[in-house]
C-alpha cells in the first residue's frame, strides 16, 4: 500500500529536549516537504526536498532542520524545541514536477506535538 | 508571491444541501489547482484537482472549475452527506512544486 509513513503520532516533551519525527514514504517519490498547521493559518511549509541531498527552506524554518540522506525518508528535527513549536506536523511526498506536470502531494496522517 | 484565499468557515449544513467554498488564488505563472480534504485525525487526501484553465476537476460528487479569468477554484456539491463532514483545504502547485494552501473550511453536515 502507498503511503507516507510519521513517527511518532504524538508526542509531549519540555523545552529544550531534542526531538526528531521520522517520515517514511514506499512511492519512490522525489520531493518531501514537511508542513505545520496550526488552528486559522492553514499548513505552513517548513522545509522541502526536491530529491537525496538537496534541501531547502520553507516559509517557517527557524527552529528546524532537516536531512535526505535517503530517497524514502526525511526527518524533520527540532535541535532546541519551544513552546511556540506546539503545533500539528505534517510530511508528505510526490512525484517531481519533471514534464511541466504539477502532482499532488500524499500526506502522513500528523504528528501532535506539545512543547511544554 | 504565490497565495490562496478560501472563504472562512465554519460552514454548517443540512443534508441534501448545496454546498460550496469559495476559492480563489494568487499566483504567476499556470499553476496547478487542488482540494484537498482531511478527517478528523488524519492527513489531507487529495479530493480533485485541475492542471489548466476551464480544467473542471470532479470526485465522489465534489466539482470545482479553473477558472483563470477569475483566478477562482470553487468547491460545489449538489447533495451532501454527513460523511463529507471534514476540514477542506484549496491549495495550488506551480512547477517549482512550491505548493500554497489555504487556511482550511471546516464543513459539518447535520442529519
Amino acid at each position: 500500500e502507498a503511503q507516507v509513513t510519521q513517527n511518532p503520532r504524538y508526542l509531549i516533551t519540555v523545552t529544550g529536549k531534542k526531538l526528531t519525527v521520522t517520515c517514511s514514504q514506499n512511492m519512490n517519490h522525489e520531493y518531501m516537504s514537511w508542513y505545520r498547521q496550526d488552528p486559522g493559518l492553514g499548513l505552513r511549509q517548513i522545509y522541502y526536498s526536491m530529491n537525496v541531498e538537496v534541501t531547502d527552506k520553507g516559509d517557517v524554518p527557524e527552529g528546524y532542520k532537516v536531512s535526505r540522506k535517503e530517497k524514502r525518508n526525511f526527518p524533520l528535527i527540532l535541535e532546541s524545541p519551544s513552546p511556540n513549536q506546539t503545533s500539528l506536523y505534517f510530511c508528505a511526498s510526490s512525484l517531481s514536477s519533471a514534464g511541466g506536470t504539477n502532482q499532488p502531494q500524499h500526506f502522513g496522517d500528523g504528528t501532535r506535538l506539545s512543547i511544554l | 508571491g504565490n497565495s490562496v484565499t478560501q472563504m472562512e468557515g465554519p460552514v454548517t449544513l443540512s443534508e441534501e444541501a448545496f454546498l460550496t467554498i469559495n476559492c480563489t488564488y494568487t499566483a504567476t505563472g499556470y499553476p496547478s489547482l487542488f482540494w484537498y480534504v482531511q478527517y478528523p485525525g488524519e492527513g489531507l487526501q487529495l479530493l480533485l484537482k485541475a492542471t489548466k484553465a476551464d480544467d473542471k476537476g470532479s470526485n465522489k460528487g465534489f466539482e470545482a472549475t479553473y477558472r483563470k479569468e477569475t483566478t477562482s477554484f470553487h468547491l460545489e456539491k449538489g447533495s451532501v452527506q454527513v460523511s463529507d463532514s471534514a476540514v477542506y483545504f484549496c491549495a495550488l502547485s506551480d512547477l517549482d512544486n512550491d505548493m500554497r494552501f489555504g487556511a482550511g473550511t471546516r464543513l459539518t453536515v447535520k442529519p
